[in-house]
C-alpha cells in the first residue's frame, strides 16, 4: 500500500505568488516524521523542511511552511512568493517510528513545479 | 567542508558487468543509505547500514550488494543479476539539523547500460 501520496504530477505558479503542494500519508505509528525535499534538474536532493508527528506548531523555514493536519494525515508544503529558481521536482517523504532502527525514508512520486515569469 | 561525495557522476555498464558506485561521508555519522530513483518517480531504498560491518536489505535489494568496512564509506555494487540497472543512485546519511535528525543526500550517480 502506498504510504505517501502526491496527487499533483505537475503544478504551475506565477512568479511572486504562493503555491501549495499536496501530500497525504498513511501510517499506524504514533511517532513519525515528515519531510519535503526539492530536486532541481541537476538531480541533487535538497532538504527543505521537517515536521514531527508530535509537533504542535506547523514547521516554517523561510519561504517554506508545512501545513500539517494530523487528523487528515496531510502534510502540504506551502511556498510563498515563488521565484523562478523554485522550478523543480518536490518530494514528500516520511520516516516511521525510530524503534525499528531502519530510519529510512519512504518517498512519494513527486510534483513538478514550474514557476512562470 | 562536511558532506557526502559520490563518484562517478556518470557510469556506463556493459551487459554482464559488475560496477561499483562510491559513497563517502565525513560527517562522522553511523547510518548510511542507498536509494534508487527511476525517471519521474520517487526514491526507493536499496540497502542501509546502521554501523560498520553491518548492513540490511531495503525494499529493492535484489541484484545489488554493499559493504561497510569503514564508517566513512558505503560502496554499492550493481551486479549482473540486476537486469534493469539504468537509474539515478543516491547515497544519504543521517545527520542532525538543529534538534532534528534528517537525511542528507550526495549528488548522485547516473548509471546507464551500454
Amino acid at each position: 500500500a502506498q504510504k505517501i501520496t502526491q496527487t499533483q504530477p505537475g503544478m504551475f505558479v506565477q512568479e511572486k505568488e504562493a503555491v501549495t503542494l499536496d501530500c497525504t500519508y498513511d501510517t499506524s505509528d504514533q511517532s513519525y516524521g515528515l519531510f519535503w525535499y526539492k530536486q532541481p534538474s541537476s538531480g541533487e536532493m535538497i532538504f527543505l523542511i521537517y515536521q514531527g508527528s508530535y509537533d504542535e506548531q506547523n514547521a516554517t523555514e523561510g519561504r517554506y511552511s508545512l501545513n500539517f493536519q494530523k487528523a487528515r494525515k496531510s502534510a502540504n508544503l506551502v511556498i510563498s512568493a515563488s521565484q523562478l529558481g523554485d522550478s523543480a521536482m518536490y518530494f514528500c517523504a516520511m520516516r516511521e517510528g525510530k524503534d525499528t532502527g531502519r530510519r529510512a525514508l519512504t518517498f512519494g512520486s513527486g510534483t513538478r513545479l514550474q514557476v512562470q515569469p | 567542508d562536511g558532506g557526502i561525495t559520490q563518484s562517478p557522476k556518470y557510469l556506463f555498464r556493459k551487459e554482464g558487468q559488475n560496477v561499483t558506485l562510491s559513497c563517502e561521508q565525513n560527517l562522522n555519522h553511523d547510518a548510511m543509505y542507498w536509494y534508487r530513483q527511476d525517471p519521474g518517480q520517487g526514491l526507493r531504498l536499496i540497502y542501509y547500514s546502521q554501523i560498520v560491518n553491518d548492513f540490511q536489505k531495503g525494499d529493492i535489494a535484489e541484484g545489488y550488494s554493499v559493504s561497510r568496512e569503514k564508517k566513512e564509506s558505503f560502496p554499492l555494487t550493481v551486479t549482473s543479476a540486476q537486469k534493469n540497472p539504468t537509474a539515478f543512485y543516491l547515497c544519504a546519511c543521517i545527520t542532525l539539523a538543529g534538534a532534528m535528525e534528517t537525511q542528507y543526500f550526495g549528488p548522485g550517480t547516473r548509471l546507464l547500460v551500454l
